[in-house]
């Protein structure tokens, strides 16, 4: 079964850190970017992180932009987010998701069920 | 960065009934760049339309997108009881921030 897999997510206290994981299952990530993307309770959907299939570039959302970090490792078919200096508005579901170039159309065709991230004291 | 604004908020309609999205961007886009997904919550995202009008692997025939320009619309011709949801729209032209709509929450009347 054709699948990304999200894990990490749990409650933490503002000012801390944690580490979300994508594993892929049924697919190869290698040849992909894959997005990170989030929704906070009762809200819709944000773009927050982008890593292209090499790793040779990395995209932010402003609102993370030097405090998470996005990588990845292509021999354990496994994309990261490291979350630092984490606030309360943080606090939302966290998706992975692939991305797709076809002919000039971009797209995200495969997503993960998401990993729940809460940011409170 | 392009905004999307979806409309309307919430749609109320019966199992059977057709049901008529609206996305509205900011400024003019490429169809190529305008994407439709249905999320139900605890869920996964799911993709139904790439490229404003390509049904995606998958989809039935009952969803279909049309647009161009600033104005792009999805129909589900046919309501099915799995898709009442929430949908959003998405732009995504290769260059960051992909951006997405604020959703329409499709409901059962």
């Amino acid at each position: 079964q054709v699948q990304l897999v999200e894990s990490g997510g749990g409650v933490v206290q503002p000012g801390r850190s944690l580490r979300l994981s994508c594993a892929a299952s049924g697919l190869t990530l290698r040849n992909h970017g894959i997005h990170w993307v989030r929704q906070a309770p009762g809200k819709g959907l944000e773009w927050v992180a982008f890593i292209q299939n090499d790793g040779g570039r990395e995209n932010y959302a402003d609102s993370v932009k030097g405090r998470f970090t996005i990588s990845r490792d292509n021999s354990k078919n496994t994309v990261y987010l490291q979350m630092n200096s984490l606030r309360a508005e943080a606090t939302a579901v966290y998706f992975c998701a692939r991305d797709i170039w076809d002919s000039g159309r971009y797209y995200t065709d495969i997503w993960g069920q998401g990993t729940l991230v809460t940011v409170s004291s | 960065e392009i905004v999307l604004t979806q409309s309307p908020g919430t749609l109320s309609l019966f199992p059977g009934e057709r049901a008529t999205l609206s996305c509205r961007a900011s400024q003019s886009i490429s169809s190529n760049h305008l994407n439709w997904y249905h999320h139900k919550p605890g869920q996964a995202p799911r993709l139904l339309i790439y490229g404003a009008s390509s049904r995606a692997t998958g989809i039935p025939d009952r969803f279909s997108g049309s647009g161009s320009g600033t104005d792009f619309t999805l129909t589900i011709s046919r309501l099915e009881p799995e898709d009442f949801a929430v949908y959003y729209c998405q732009h995504y032209d290769s260059s960051l921030p992909l951006t997405f709509g604020g959703g329409t929450k499709v409901e059962i009347k």
